[in-house]
C-alpha cells in the first residue's frame, strides 16, 4: 500500500489530453513539491516534473505538472505512442521523514 | 553527460549478505547526494536510502533499515549499499540515482541491478 495513492491505469487516444492524479496527505503532498517520473518499458526512470510544476530540459512542454492542496496531477497533451510508459509521482514525508512515491500509473496509448 | 553504471547484483540465498555498487561519471561525484531506489518485479519504485554528498548523513526506509547501510567513496566515485539478512521481499531492481539539489529530485538514474533472492 503506496502512502502515494495512484490509479493503476489510464488510457488514451492519439492527440487526447490525458490527466493522472496523485493524492497524498498534509505530511506530504500537502507540504512539499511533487516530482514525477516517467518510466518507459525496461528502462530506468526518467524525471519528467519537479517542484510540481517544473520541466527538466528537454522535456517537451506537453507535460505539465499541478499540485492542489494535498493532490498533484500530470496532464500529457497531445497524446502519443511514445507516451505510454509507467508514472509515478513522488514526493517527501514530514511524518516518516523520508521520500516516498506512488504506486504508479500504466498508461496505455490506444 | 552523468552517467550511473550499477553492479553486483545477482541471486542470494535468504539471510545471506549483498553489496551493489554505482559508478559515477561526467559530473562531480562529491557534489551531489546520492539514493538508491528498488522496484520488485511488476511493482511501483521504492526509496530506500539516501546519502549526503559528504557521507555524513544518511537516511532509510523502515523496509531496510537495520539491514541496509549506504555509503559511499568519493575518491573513487562510488557509491554502495550492503544489504543484509535479505529476504524474498528484498528481490528487486536496485537503481542509483543522482539527487539533483538535495530535495530528493532524482535527475539521473543508472540502468538498475537485479537482486534475487531465493533457495
Amino acid at each position: 500500500q503506496s502512502v502515494l495513492t495512484q490509479p493503476p491505469s489510464a488510457s488514451g487516444t492519439p492527440g487526447q489530453r490525458v490527466t493522472i492524479s496523485c493524492s497524498g496527505s498534509s505530511s506530504n503532498i500537502g507540504s512539499n513539491t511533487v516530482n514525477w517520473y516517467q518510466q518507459l518499458p525496461g528502462t530506468a526512470p526518467k524525471l519528467l516534473i519537479y517542484s510540481s510544476s517544473q520541466r527538466p530540459s528537454g522535456v517537451p512542454d506537453r507535460f505539465s505538472g499541478s499540485k492542489s492542496g494535498t493532490s498533484a496531477s500530470l496532464a500529457i497533451s497531445g497524446l502519443q505512442s511514445e507516451d505510454e510508459a509507467d508514472y509515478s509521482c513522488a514526493a517527501w514525508d514530514d511524518s516518516l521523514t523520508g521520500w516516498v512515491f506512488g504506486g504508479g500509473t500504466k498508461l496505455t496509448v490506444l | 553527460e552523468a552517467q550511473l553504471v550499477e553492479s553486483g547484483g545477482g541471486l542470494v540465498q535468504p539471510g545471506e549478505s549483498l553489496r551493489v555498487s554505482c559508478a559515477a561519471s561526467g559530473f562531480t561525484f562529491s557534489s551531489y547526494a546520492m539514493h538508491w531506489v528498488r522496484q520488485a518485479p511488476g511493482k511501483g519504485l521504492e526509496y530506500i536510502s539516501a546519502i549526503s554528498s559528504d557521507g555524513n548523513s544518511t537516511l532509510y526506509a523502515d523496509s531496510v533499515k537495520g539491514r541496509f547501510t549506504i555509503s559511499r567513496d568519493n575518491s573513487k566515485n562510488t557509491l554502495y549499499l550492503q544489504m543484509g539478512s535479505l529476504t524474498a521481499a528484498d528481490m528487486a531492481v536496485y537503481y542509483c540515482a543522482r539527487d539533483e539539489d538535495g530535495s530528493g529530485t532524482l535527475d539521473y538514474w543508472g540502468r538498475g541491478t537485479l537482486v534475487t533472492v531465493s533457495s
